[in-house]
């Protein structure tokens, strides 16, 4: 089965640092991974994905994600903060087995706080 | 516009009150799913339906039930609330067959049981 870690639960930067939010999978071959953001009061939305080839990713809002298989990681970037980008952050696995095509394992999030 | 819906938004309700929320999605996926989100734990998944008629437990299903009777909706059941389920719900869809395919989530439903 897989899992995520994602070991920082709260994470303060200033507004225009750059940005590095840590995520950890577990999966016995090359994942499926997300990163999601929950805005206050919102649902989820995708920010990015890695399936297959670069292993660097782009997503909206000026994120991107490095998949790298050596260190079982998916860390989130983002190189200059906005106030705006203050939410929950979920990292999320999913296996390529057909039986549970769409199954996500989420991790248990990273809270960023934006300081001005 | 394409989105998921869930109703009501928020709800407080007693122990043992019979409840639905409802979840619609309106892009015919054929793929929905529910999850609660408690702090600490992220999100984890109730139950999932590949198609109509077609469901099957997630990882914590004990004291839910869902549906499938039509494709656009998805209601998750509480026969017997208890406290424990007190959370945060959110349904997701998305196309079946490939977890290429992107899971949109609804707004998600605050569920308060005394």
């Amino acid at each position: 089965a897989q899992s995520v870690t994602q070991p920082d639960i709260h994470i303060t930067v200033s507004e225009g640092a750059s940005l590095e939010l840590r995520c950890n999978y577990s999966y016995g071959a090359t994942p499926y991974l997300f990163w999601y953001v929950q805005s206050p009061g919102q649902g989820l939305q995708l920010l990015l994905k890695y399936f297959s080839g670069d292993t660097l990713v782009q997503g909206i809002k000026g994120f991107e994600a490095e998949f790298k298989r050596s260190q079982s990681s998916f860390n989130l970037r983002k190189p200059s903060v906005h106030w705006s980008d203050a939410a929950e952050y979920f990292c999320a696995v999913g296996a390529r087995n057909t039986g549970t095509a769409s199954k996500l394992t989420f991790g248990t999030g990273t809270r960023l706080q934006v300081t001005l | 516009e394409a989105q998921v819906t869930q109703n009501p938004r928020y709800l407080i309700t007693v122990t043992g009150k019979k409840l639905t929320v409802t979840c619609s999605q309106n892009m015919n996926h054929e793929y929905m799913s529910w999850y609660r989100q408690d702090p600490g734990l992220g999100l984890r998944q109730i139950y999932y339906s590949m198609n109509v008629e077609v469901t099957d437990k997630g990882d914590v299903p004990e004291g839910y039930k869902v549906s499938r009777k039509e494709k656009r909706n998805f209601p998750l059941i509480l026969e017997s609330p208890s406290p424990n389920q007190t959370s945060l719900y959110f349904c997701a869809s998305s196309k079946a067959g490939s977890m290429q395919e992107t899971q949109y989530f609804g707004p998600g439903t605050r569920l308060l049981v005394l």
